[in-house]
Formats: structure tokens, C-alpha cells, sequence
């Protein structure tokens, strides 16, 4: 089995601020990797797959990279409705996700 | 824009079966693969199993001996079913529709999820 470690746990930051979630794998999965936004009460929704490519109508203010055993989320300017818990998710060997990165406002 | 919605018990026994539907609308459900995950209270995200609109399955190793998993395409309808139920089954039950793009599959369409609790 894959296991993939999300950090930070949780986060709290200001608007407009930078903000950069880590995903590693416990062996390299190439870019089979994708990244999901959840807020409480409603369905998770996908943000970018394939490690850095960018789901049709989310934000470019979120990006992925990374391959291999690393990868990062960023969300270049964060907005109060980003407020969510965000997930990586490997698709190289069935499928596992992280335990998810809490994004609180300051 | 394709909309899945769970249904069933939100309350099952112990050592009982717990049956969930997910009902596909706003799309085919055809040419997709279809995917249960669930979150236990305060955990992360666990990968169930995923059915294929022919009938193909796949299935977490760990729940595998307990698992049952179908598709009716002509009710555009997909289930799940878990026998001998614990207390460490109790979750959100989500289902998804499973996508591919090249080379690999993402989950781009999710229910709301429901929760079913395993108490007596």
C-alpha cells in the first residue's frame, strides 16, 4: 500500500497570503497525483489532477507541481472562501489519500 | 453538470449489512467508473471500491471479504454493500464518479455523503 503524509495538519493564515501544502508518498508514484478542496457539509471537489494540471473552472490562484515522491499545493493569494480541508490523492497503485491540511483564516 | 446522491440507513446493527445507493443524474453513467469512499469521524479519506458500467470491480484488500459492490445502469444506479458491520465502519459514505485523463483517474464528481452510524 501507498501512504501519502499531508503537513502541515492545519494551517491559519491572513488573506492574501501564500500558502504552500506538502504531500509525500511513501515511494514514488510519478505524477499520479491529485488534490481535492472539502468544506464541511458539501462534496469534496477536485482542484487539479495529474500533479499540476489544473481542473476546468477552479481558480488559477491554486497550482500544483512535484513528481516522484513530493509534491506541493499552492495557493498564491488566499481568499476566505478557500476555507476548506485539502487532501492529495495517489492514483499510481489503487487509490489512497492523504490525511488532509486544514486552511483556516487568521 | 452530473449530480450523484447517496441513500440508505443512516443507522445499522452490528454484525448487520450496511446497503447504500448512489443515483447519477445530469449524466451518463456509461463509459465511467463509479467509486465508494468513506471518512470515519475525525479520520481521513479511505478508498472502498470502484465498479465499472460493465460490471468490472475493484476493492479495497482490506474490506474485500466483506464488500459487494453492483451497477443497474437502466435505473442510472450504483451500490454498495458491507456485511458484518463494527462500530470502526461507522463513516461518511461517499460515492464518485471516477474519470480518466491521461495517464491516470481522479474523482471529479462527488456526492454530498452520508453518514451511517454501526450502533446497536
Amino acid at each position: 500500500d501507498i501512504q501519502m503524509t499531508q503537513s502541515p495538519s492545519s494551517l491559519s493564515t491572513s488573506v492574501g497570503d501564500r500558502v504552500t501544502i506538502t504531500c509525500r508518498a511513501s515511494q514514488s508514484i510519478s505524477t499520479y497525483l491529485n488534490w481535492y478542496q472539502h468544506k464541511p457539509g458539501k462534496a469534496p471537489n477536485l482542484l487539479i489532477y495529474a500533479a499540476s494540471s489544473l481542473e476546468s473552472g477552479v481558480p488559477s490562484r491554486f497550482s500544483g507541481s512535484g513528481s516522484g515522491t513530493d509534491f506541493t499545493l499552492t495557493i498564491s493569494s488566499l481568499q476566505p472562501e478557500d476555507v476548506a480541508i485539502y487532501y492529495c490523492q495517489q492514483s499510481f497503485s489503487t487509490f489512497s489519500f492523504g490525511g488532509g491540511t486544514k486552511v483556516e483564516i487568521k | 453538470q452530473v449530480h450523484l446522491q447517496e441513500s440508505g440507513p443512516g443507522l445499522v446493527k452490528p454484525s448487520e449489512t450496511l446497503s447504500l445507493t448512489c443515483s447519477v443524474s445530469g449524466g451518463s453513467i456509461n463509459s465511467y467508473y463509479w467509486a465508494w469512499i468513506r471518512q470515519p469521524p475525525g479520520k481521513g479519506l479511505e478508498w472502498i471500491a470502484y465498479i465499472s458500467d460493465t460490471g468490472y470491480t475493484r476493492k479495497n484488500p482490506s474490506l474485500k471479504s466483506r464488500l459487494a459492490i453492483s451497477v443497474d445502469t437502466s435505473k442510472k444506479q450504483f451500490s454498495l454493500t458491507l456485511s458484518s458491520v463494527t462500530a470502526a465502519d461507522t463513516a461518511v459514505y461517499y460515492c464518485a464518479r471516477q474519470n480518466y485523463r491521461d495517464p491516470l483517474f481522479f474523482f471529479d464528481s462527488w456526492g454530498q455523503g452520508t453518514l451511517v452510524t454501526v450502533s446497536s
